[in-house]
Order: structure tokens, then C-alpha cells, then sequence
């Protein structure tokens, strides 16, 4: 079966440092990925996707940048975070079971 | 430019009764529908879909309607428990699941509070 990681859980970062936020996807291949952010008192915003290794779409402009080195890897990262950056960030694949997306279980990140 | 709207932050039911969360759409090229259920420190989890093809689909105590011409679409939860205290997200694509690029546009979400 298909799972799904996402790591860290719980993340506080100063201003001003990096960000590596790692997901990977077990039992598929090729799997469209995703990084959204759920902001406080927001819905979910679309990040980044990938429809393959090194390919990468940027959907709102910030900060931020996507890679995905391998094929079930998903790397979200920043060199410089700043404090509108804190928020809830969900890696999700594309579940071809349901036409919807899986979610990982997302990073809490509070940046200080 | 908000294409998927959930105009109700909250919502609080009382146990046992019936649940109605709603979403409007305002793109005429969404044709598959989802909702999602997100409990607090955790991703969202699929709950169910319906595609424009059907008016109502049903799983369980969930029965989804979409209303084509209006741009509408609900979720019903009935019985509600209070184990279905969650948000709730709304979610639209523009068809061809096969495609690449398919991409989910998200409403905000509802919090639906289920009163014991």
C-alpha cells in the first residue's frame, strides 16, 4: 500500500534561518506531489508540485523553493525564513484511487 | 480570485442530528468534487467525491450533492457525532484526472463543532 512521510512534526525556527522540510511516498511510482500551507485562519495554498524528478512548478511567489532529487522525495526549503512563513506545510500525492490527493500528516512550523 | 468558497467558518450541530456544510464554485471547467475532513496537527484525509456526471453521492452517513447549474455543492452528515467534530475542506478539480498538472483547488474550510 501507498504511505506517505512527512518530517518534522513540530518545527521552531529564528528569522532568518534555513528550512528543509523532507517528504517521501512509498508504494508508487511517479507519484504527482505537493506542498501546500495552511496559514492560520486560512485554507490550503498551493506551494510547489512535481510531476517528476527535477521537475518542479512554483505556484505563489516567495521565499520558499521545491526539489525533488528522486522520484518519491519531495524536499520543500528556504534559505532565509522569515516570520510570515510560519504555518502548517502538508506534502501530498496524487491518489489515483480517489482523483483526490493523500496527505502526509504535515510540519508545524513557528518561526520566532 | 477565490474559485472555491466556503462561506461558513463554523458550524455547530447538535448530536444525532443532521450536518449541512456548503460550497460554491464560480469555475464552470471544475467537474470533480471532494471533500476532506482535517482534525487539528494532521493532514486532511479524503472523505468523499462526486463527479459532474452524477447529482449525489453517498458513502455511509455522508451523502455529497452537486448542484450543476448553481454552481453548488453539499455535504450531509447524518447522524452527526461528535467524533465528526473536524474542518471540513471543499475541493474542485477541472476534470481529466489523468492529466500531469491535476491540481485540487481548496476552499477555506469549515469547522463543523458536533455538540453531545
Amino acid at each position: 500500500s501507498q504511505t506517505i512521510h512527512q518530517w518534522p512534526a513540530t518545527l521552531v525556527q529564528p528569522v532568518g534561518s534555513p528550512l528543509s522540510l523532507e517528504c517521501t511516498v512509498e508504494g508508487t511510482s511517479n507519484p504527482n506531489l505537493y506542498w501546500y500551507r495552511q496559514a492560520a485562519g486560512r485554507g490550503l495554498q498551493l506551494l510547489f508540485y512535481s510531476v517528476g524528478i527535477g521537475q518542479i512548478s512554483s505556484e505563489v511567489p516567495q521565499n520558499l523553493s521545491a526539489s525533488r532529487p528522486q522520484d518519491r522525495q519531495f524536499i520543500l526549503s528556504s534559505k532565509k525564513l522569515l516570520l510570515s512563513d510560519s504555518g502548517f506545510y502538508l506534502c501530498a500525492w496524487r491518489d489515483r484511487g480517489h482523483n483526490g490527493y493523500t496527505f502526509g500528516s504535515g510540519t508545524r512550523l513557528t518561526v520566532v | 480570485d477565490q474559485q472555491v468558497k466556503q462561506n461558513s467558518p463554523s458550524l455547530s450541530v447538535q448530536e444525532g442530528r443532521i450536518s449541512i456544510l456548503n460550497c460554491d464554485y464560480t469555475n464552470s471547467m471544475f467537474d470533480y468534487f471532494l471533500w476532506y475532513k482535517k482534525y487539528p496537527a494532521e493532514g486532511p484525509t479524503f472523505l468523499i467525491s462526486i463527479s459532474s456526471i452524477k447529482d449525489k453521492n453517498e458513502d455511509g452517513r455522508f451523502t455529497v450533492f452537486l448542484n450543476k447549474s448553481a454552481k453548488h455543492l453539499s455535504l450531509h452528515i447524518v447522524p452527526s457525532q461528535p467524533g465528526d467534530s473536524a474542518v471540513y475542506f471543499c475541493a474542485a478539480s477541472p476534470g481529466t484526472p489523468g492529466a500531469g498538472s491535476y491540481q485540487l483547488t481548496f476552499g477555506k474550510g469549515t469547522k463543523l463543532s458536533v455538540i453531545p
